[in-house]
């Protein structure tokens, strides 16, 4: 059972588009999500969200926790065909196996000109 | 600039051939992971070393090992790659549940 769920799993959009992401988990203990971007190597660090109802911010990239909905997301206005990439969401909890990253299947993100 | 660091960047090994990955990093953190992602899939835990303690995730294969000789590296090593073992390897640090980082990958091709 997935307990990172993305959504949409792909995403076709043309440049100048703004974007929402979606990211809901189901963990005991939750301790933090993280969003990261992934083009063809590593994953790139992005936000990391412990409080709820608090906005990130990094340029034209935005994100922000629903403890209570138990979700997250991240937002792109403006999108540059730079955009294009996976975006993954992965959380952290307490207790047993807790200092792994728990990933979703990631959003696949296409930015058209 | 402290980093974690991946060599070799792209390896090719033959069916049963034994391969190590290498991973090597600067931030002084206490636990090191290795994570295998497939094309297309979310990256997966293979196992973790907490300081020197290793944990195994429960459906790692037996084919994979690891190896922490010391804080700063740590080794993936698989017995005999099958070609469903062709995949992103993915090391990463961290200091207890914080300051995750990954290195830059290692593309392995099974022939």
């Amino acid at each position: 059972e997935d307990k990172v769920v993305q959504s949409p799993l792909s995403l076709v959009v043309h440049e100048g588009d703004t974007v929402t992401l979606n990211c809901s988990y189901e963990v005991t203990n939750f301790r933090s999500l993280l969003w990261y971007k992934q083009e063809k190597k590593a994953p790139t660090f992005l936000f990391m969200l412990t409080s709820s109802g608090i906005e990130k911010k990094s340029g034209r990239l935005s994100s922000i926790l629903d403890k209570k909905e138990l979700s997250s997301i991240l937002n792109i206005t403006a999108t540059q065909t730079g955009d294009s990439a996976i975006y993954l969401c992965a959380v952290t909890y307490s207790g047993a196996g807790s200092y792994q990253l728990t990933f979703g299947k990631g959003t696949k993100l296409s930015v058209i000109p | 600039d402290a980093m974690v660091i991946q060599n070799p960047r792209y390896q090719v090994t033959q069916f049963g051939k034994p391969v190590t990955l290498s991973c090597s990093q600067t931030l002084n953190h206490n636990v090191m992971y290795w994570y295998q992602q497939k094309s297309s899939q979310a990256p997966k835990l293979l196992f973790h070393y907490y300081d020197k303690d290793f944990n195994n995730e429960a459906d790692t294969p037996d084919n994979f090992q690891s190896r922490r000789p010391n804080t700063s590296f740590c080794f993936l090593d698989i017995r005999s790659p099958g070609l469903g073992d062709a995949a992103m390897y993915l090391c990463a640090t961290s200091r207890g549940r914080n300051g995750y980082t990954f290195g830059s990958g290692t593309r392995l091709t099974v022939v």
